[in-house]
């Protein structure tokens, strides 16, 4: 079973629609991390949480350290948010690395 | 730019042969990590730096590989008697400082492609 697993794995929505992308890991962590990739491999981080909630224009962030959840939601969803997006965690115990999801393929149609 | 770079960004080779990549980091980045991605997979951590010293490796790099960062600054991974096991994406990322919890910056990768 993998450290870090991640649902759905490919999710398909159209323009408009309200997106929930779901992590869930199994080792104690110092940091959950979500990142987006696009074609060509280029990885861009989005959040960086170590508890509660963040925001950033249309993109959200939460996670449950009890429960050992995150979820990253996107409103209003746009066709140039169509990536690969990716859950990755810092375990308590590993100093730097990060533990990477297998990512969930999100495509967005007109 | 002043994002991370890395060269090449693709490189075919035959089975066998060397290969080399190279990364640049963000400037006066103490941290830098070498990632591999396989095709529909998350990326693996493979090693990391804190400015020269090789702090931390994963099994995954097996004796055939090996990273430097000599002065503290660029990075090369080298890849000897190549397999073709060894094609992926080997991403390279650089983080600011010496807290646990920073981001991590990612170049675009090195599509490597073994024949």
């Amino acid at each position: 079973k993998n450290e870090v697993e991640q649902s759905p794995q490919n999710l398909t929505a159209q323009e408009g629609e309200f997106i929930t992308i779901n992590c869930s890991y199994s080792v104690g962590i110092s940091a959950l991390h979500w990142l987006q990739q696009h074609p060509g491999g280029g990885i861009v981080s989005l959040f960086m949480l170590s508890s509660g909630k963040k925001k950033h224009g249309r993109l959200i962030a939460t996670i449950n350290i009890q429960e050992k959840h995150s979820s990253l939601h996107i409103t209003a969803s746009h066709p140039r948010d169509s990536a690969v997006y990716i859950c990755a965690v810092r375990r308590e115990t590993s100093g730097s690395r990060l533990t990477f999801g297998e990512g969930t393929q999100l495509t967005v149609n007109p | 730019d002043t994002g991370v770079s890395q060269n090449p960004r693709h490189k075919i080779t035959k089975r066998g042969q060397n290969v080399t990549f190279r990364c640049d980091p963000i400037s006066e980045h103490n941290r830098l990590y070498w990632y591999r991605q396989t095709l529909g997979q998350g990326p693996e951590f493979l090693t990391y730096f804190q400015n020269e010293a090789q702090l931390e490796k994963s099994r995954l790099l097996s004796d055939r590989f090996s990273a430097e960062r000599p002065k503290g600054s660029f990075s090369t991974l080298e890849i000897q008697r190549t397999e073709q096991g060894d094609s992926a994406m080997y991403l390279c990322a650089s983080s600011p400082s010496r807290l646990r919890a920073d981001t991590q910056y990612f170049g675009p990768g090195t599509r490597l492609t073994v024949l």
